[in-house]
This record gives structure tokens, sequence and C-alpha cells, in this order.
């Protein structure tokens, strides 16, 4: 079992809708959790972090933790074409030094 | 551009050659992390620094592999007797203290 497991998609939404990108882990002693955006070539691009259950919102971007189902995701809202990109999901247990990220989401939005 | 740079930006090496790459962290991070990436893939942990000292290593790190941080600012990581499969982008990180890590713009390496 991967310590972080993401669908690889493409996940194929039109233009305006709202993007929901998922992600689960397995350590339950994770403490931090973020996404990051990675265009083709590019390296990851730092999004957003959440550390407590709930939601988080900035802007566009909504982050969800529900850490006694082990599941993080992503809303992004509005979406647009510059949005297609992949998606990771990093998992961090500072603690323990170690250090996960899936193998990421790929988002296609459509015009 | 997050701050975070890495030198060279591209590498193409023949096999059993060594190479070494540099990444010069944001200037007030203490936390300082290499990762490797592969196509289809996200990136796997390879090394942390905290300051100077070096706290954790993979198992994916070979003794091909090594690491240094001297005096707690930019970093080296050098591959000796390169592989075809050391081929990868080489990503470089930074953090303050615990905190969200930011990524500098990699080096891909291709061993020929």
């Amino acid at each position: 079992q991967k310590e972080v497991e993401q669908n690889s998609g493409p996940l194929s939404v039109p233009e305006g809708a709202i993007a929901s990108l998922n992600c689960t882990y397995s350590d339950r002693g994770s403490q931090s959790f973020f996404w990051y955006r990675q265009y083709s070539g590019k390296s990851p691009e730092l999004i957003m972090s959440i550390y407590s259950n709930g939601d988080k919102e900035d802007g566009r971007f909504t982050a969800q933790l529900n850490k006694a189902s082990q599941y993080v995701s992503l809303l992004i809202r509005d979406s647009q074409p510059s949005d297609s990109a992949t998606y990771l999901c990093a998992v961090i247990l500072y603690n323990f030094n170690k250090f996960y990220f899936g193998s990421g989401t790929k988002l296609n939005v459509k015009p | 551009d997050t701050g975070v740079s890495q030198d060279p930006r591209h590498k193409i090496t023949k096999r059993g050659q060594n190479v070494t790459f540099r990444c010069d962290p944001i200037s007030e991070h203490n936390r300082l992390y290499w990762y490797r990436q592969t196509l289809g893939q996200g990136p796997e942990f390879l090394t942390y620094f905290q300051n100077e000292a070096q706290l954790e290593k993979s198992r994916l790190l070979s003794d091909r592999f090594s690491a240094e941080r001297p005096k707690g600012s930019f970093s080296t990581l050098e591959i000796q007797r390169t592989e075809q499969g050391d081929s990868a982008m080489y990503l470089c990180a930074s953090s303050l203290a615990l905190d969200e890590q930011f990524f500098g713009p990699g080096t891909r390496l291709t061993v020929l």
C-alpha cells in the first residue's frame, strides 16, 4: 500500500465547473497536508496547506481534511483552462522526518 | 519564481560519470530537501537538512549519492558513477521550520 494514493485521472471538467480532487493516506500520524500544482515540465507549485480537520478556503480553492477517514481533498471552483495541470497531494510527518507525495491527478479543464 | 534556485537546469552525462547539482534555498529557510521525480510519478524524498545537519536519508539514496549543506546555506547533491536509472528530475525545496516547502525549478538529468 502506498503512503499517499491519488487517482491518476485524467479528470475532465468543463470551464466554470467545480473540479474535485481526492487523496487518501495510510499513516495516521500524518500532521501536515499540502496540495501542489505541477505543469508539464515544471516543478511543483504550492497551492494550499491544511493542518486540522475541516475546510480551508483560499480564493477559488478549498482544501478539506478528514483525519478520521484519512482523506484530503481539493475543490477548485470556476475551473479555468489555466488550471489544467497535475495536482499532487503531499503528506508530511515532521516528527518522524517522513515526506510523502502522491503520484498526482491530471486535471483537464475544457473551454 | 519561489526564490529557490538550482543549477544546472539540465545535465546530460555518460554512464559512469560523476555529476554534482547545486541548490540555493530561500535565504531565511533553515530546512532544505532533495527529491527525485520520474515521469508520471510524484516527487520521492531523498534527503533533508536542518541548517547544516543531514537529519534524514532515504533508502533510495544509495552509496553513490551524497549530499552536503556546508554552513547551512546552499546544498550540493553528487551522484557518482551515474547509471541510466538515475535519469530523472532532481528537485530541491526549502522551508522555514516545520512549514510549507517551496520547490526550485529542478535539474533534469539524462544519463546516456
